[in-house]
């Protein structure tokens, strides 16, 4: 199994640039990695997803390794609206084996004035 | 918008009670998912199916069983609550990303269960 481990907290200021890690050392040929963002008393959302190299969209990129053991995911010049939990998730969801599928404990972003 | 709800946003149960949660998604996904979540433990997968009838296990299934008789619902169900049982309840279902190969999951707003 793919378990991920990621930092439990961060802070950091308006308008700056987060990177969050993820490691995930025995990641599978066919998993996928996956970031969430969760605010309080909500279900997750989805942020980003990749296999390899580099993916962006029009809030964050995912830079992944060539090696593919870890992943960061990059905020670029956040705002109090980015404070949240932020989940990595490695897996395959297109498999019947529910047991691939495995999300880290969060790490818990707090953005500041 | 892909829509996922579930039945209750927040309900109390006693101790012996057997508790259904509902979850329906209204995109025709084929994949669905019950998580439960607790502070520090993250998200944790108790059960998963890929299509009406079907099912497997997650990594905590030990007290809940599940239900689906058609594809846009898909019910947890605890036979017996017990405190332990006592968590925030995520539903999810996937779709594949457009041009992708990949897939997305949505989760529904959450059902938080006292038990007491």
């Amino acid at each position: 199994l793919a378990k991920t481990t990621q930092p439990i907290s961060m802070d950091s200021y308006e308008g700056q640039e987060v990177n969050i890690t993820c490691s995930h050392n025995n990641i599978a040929t066919n998993d996928y990695i996956t970031w969430y963002q969760q605010f309080p008393s909500q279900g997750p959302r989805f942020i980003i997803q990749g296999y390899k190299t580099k993916v962006t969209n029009e809030v964050a990129s995912l830079f992944i390794p060539a090696d593919r053991k870890s992943s960061t995911l990059s905020l670029p010049r956040v705002s109090l609206s980015d404070t949240a939990v932020y989940y990595c998730l490695v897996g395959d969801l297109r498999y019947s084996s529910a047991s691939k599928i495995i999300f880290g404990s969060g790490t818990r972003l707090s953005i500041r004035p | 918008d892909v829509k996922v709800t579930q039945s209750s946003r927040y309900l109390v149960k006693r101790t012996g009670e057997k508790v259904f949660l509902e979850c329906v998604q209204d995109m025709d996904h084929e994949n669905m998912f019950w998580y439960r979540q607790d502070p520090g433990l993250g998200l944790r997968l108790i059960y998963f199916s890929y299509d009406v009838k079907m099912k497997e296990k997650g990594d905590i299934p030990e007290g809940y069983s599940v239900s689906r008789e058609k594809k846009e619902r898909f019910s947890l169900i605890l036979e017996s609550a017990s405190t332990n049982q006592t968590s925030m309840y995520l539903c999810a279902s996937t779709t594949q990303i457009s041009g992708t190969g990949t897939y997305e999951q949505y989760f529904g707003p959450g059902t938080r269960l006292t038990v007491t």
